[in-house]
């Protein structure tokens, strides 16, 4: 059974810090990764897709990657920016199965 | 805009009262879920849908039905609301199969808060 996993459940930094946000997966089965922005009391956003072929994808100042060997994704931000504060979530979405697998997320808050 | 759209977006009920969640797209994804968030507790599958006939459970299905007579609705039920089901629900649709149709991923709805008293 797939599990996955976000770390730091928290986090806070300065405007203007790179960061990285990670999340693992115990089964390297997935067809892709989907990261998420969830705003308090809104709905998910996507942000980026990575299909089990690819190691990376960039939109604008974020960029994620894939590993599916070590069961690795990481979510870059740079320059992060107070508009960056929110709950980001990865989920994985398996070979064999249309549902998706998320993990708990992590809550960024970036102080101006 | 297309996308996923979910109704009410804000419900109380009383204890064994029933209703319906609505969710419906115009993306013409054949997949369509729902999902409910609690805290500590993460997103969780209730029930899911491949097509128009054709449902099947998730990881919480007790307590809720669906059914899929469209590809553009995907409507929930609480048959008897009980306080446990307070929570914010989710409807989610993509495309199926593989190749070129799931680089766009999942879409989710802006959720409908539910509390029961």
């Amino acid at each position: 059974k797939q599990e996955v996993t976000q770390i730091p459940a928290a986090l806070s930094v300065p405007e203007g810090e790179n960061l990285v946000l990670n999340c693992s997966f115990t089964d390297s089965a997935i067809y892709n990764l989907q990261w998420f922005r969830q705003d308090p009391g809104k709905g998910l956003t996507s942000l980026l897709l990575i299909q089990s072929s690819q190691r990376e994808q960039t939109s604008g100042r974020l960029n994620a990657s894939l590993d599916k060997s070590s069961g690795r994704s990481t979510l870059y931000i740079a320059a992060s920016q107070p508009g960056d504060s929110a709950t980001y979530l990865c989920a994985s979405r398996m070979d064999s199965s249309y549902k998706l697998i998320f993990g708990s997320g992590t809550r960024l808050l970036v102080r101006p | 805009n297309a996308g996923v759209t979910q109704t009410p977006k804000f419900q109380v009920l009383k204890t064994g009262q029933s209703m319906t969640l609505q969710c419906a797209q115009d993306m013409n994804h054949e997949y369509m879920s729902w999902y409910r968030q609690d805290p500590g507790m993460g997103l969780r599958l209730i029930h899911y849908s491949v097509g128009a006939g054709i449902t099947d459970q998730g990881e919480v299905p007790n307590g809720y039905n669906v059914s899929r007579s469209t590809t553009e609705d995907f409507p929930l039920r609480l048959l008897s609301a009980a306080p446990s089901q307070t929570s914010v629900y989710f409807c989610a649709s993509s495309y199926v199969g593989t190749g070129r149709r799931l680089n766009y991923g999942y879409t989710f709805g802006s959720g409908t808060r539910l509390t029961v008293v």
